[in-house]
């Protein structure tokens, strides 16, 4: 049984440079996160879909930032244009249907940004 | 809002001593509780949780009860060992939204 898949798992780009971040959820979850995690600010939520619909985005930092769902199997964050304070690693999560904040989440093993 | 406070860390201990970390809680209503572990160049996984008060989670001799009366679902081991040493995090599921809010983490060290 396949995880939740995150790639690349390490990026290494320039200031200013675009930068996209993949997600492949659990087959059957309806809930996709991305959560970014600083020693600073410890975990933060981003932005959550539900079937595929972003339900809030009041995490993301700025406009800077997008995220997109275009199907049950795929998500995407972008950062256009990257920034250094950006550096973190970026992680995605989703959830099964049924049983709402009551069941857990299942993360992926994160993408390490470094933006220089 | 709804929030999770955990004890700062780093908390080092020696093999085979109990731990707790301290886990306090502000919500409206009656969310489900969780405790995660982060292992080094990992995601977090699910540790254990509890849906309701009173209500205790145990999983890999890990314990934590749901205590409405005090807001609060410490984690608990009786004896630690070197393989748990992990940044531990508390988590508020929120209802409503279906999301959850995590605690700051606690980073835990266990010394050979």
């Amino acid at each position: 049984d396949a995880g939740v898949i995150q790639s690349p798992r390490h990026e290494v780009t320039e200031m200013g440079q675009e930068v996209t971040l993949r997600c492949k959820p659990i087959s059957g979850h309806d809930y996709l996160f991305w959560y970014r995690q600083t020693m600073m600010r410890g975990l933060e939520l981003l932005i959550y879909f539900n079937n595929n619909v972003p339900i809030d985005d009041s995490g993301m930092p700025e406009d800077r930032f997008s995220a997109k769902m275009p199907n049950a199997s795929f998500s995407t964050l972008k950062i256009q244009p990257s920034e250094p304070r950006d550096s973190a690693v970026y992680f995605c999560a989703s959830r099964g249907p049924g049983q709402g904040s009551n069941s857990p989440l299942h993360f992926g093993n994160g993408t390490r940004l470094t933006v220089t | 809002g709804n929030s999770v406070t955990q004890m700062e860390g780093p908390v080092t201990l020696s093999e085979e001593a109990f731990l707790t970390i301290n886990c306090t809680y502000t919500a409206t209503g009656y969310p489900s509780l969780f405790w995660y572990v982060q292992y080094p160049g990992e995601g977090l996984q699910l540790l254990l949780k509890a849906t309701k008060a009173d209500d205790k989670g145990s999983n890999k001799g890990f314990e934590a009860t749901y205590r409405k009366e005090t807001t609060s679902f410490h984690l608990e081991k009786g004896s630690v060992q070197v393989s748990d040493s992990a940044v531990y995090f508390c988590a508020l599921g929120s209802g409503n939204t279906g999301k959850l809010i995590f605690g700051q983490g606690t980073t835990l060290q266990v010394k050979p």
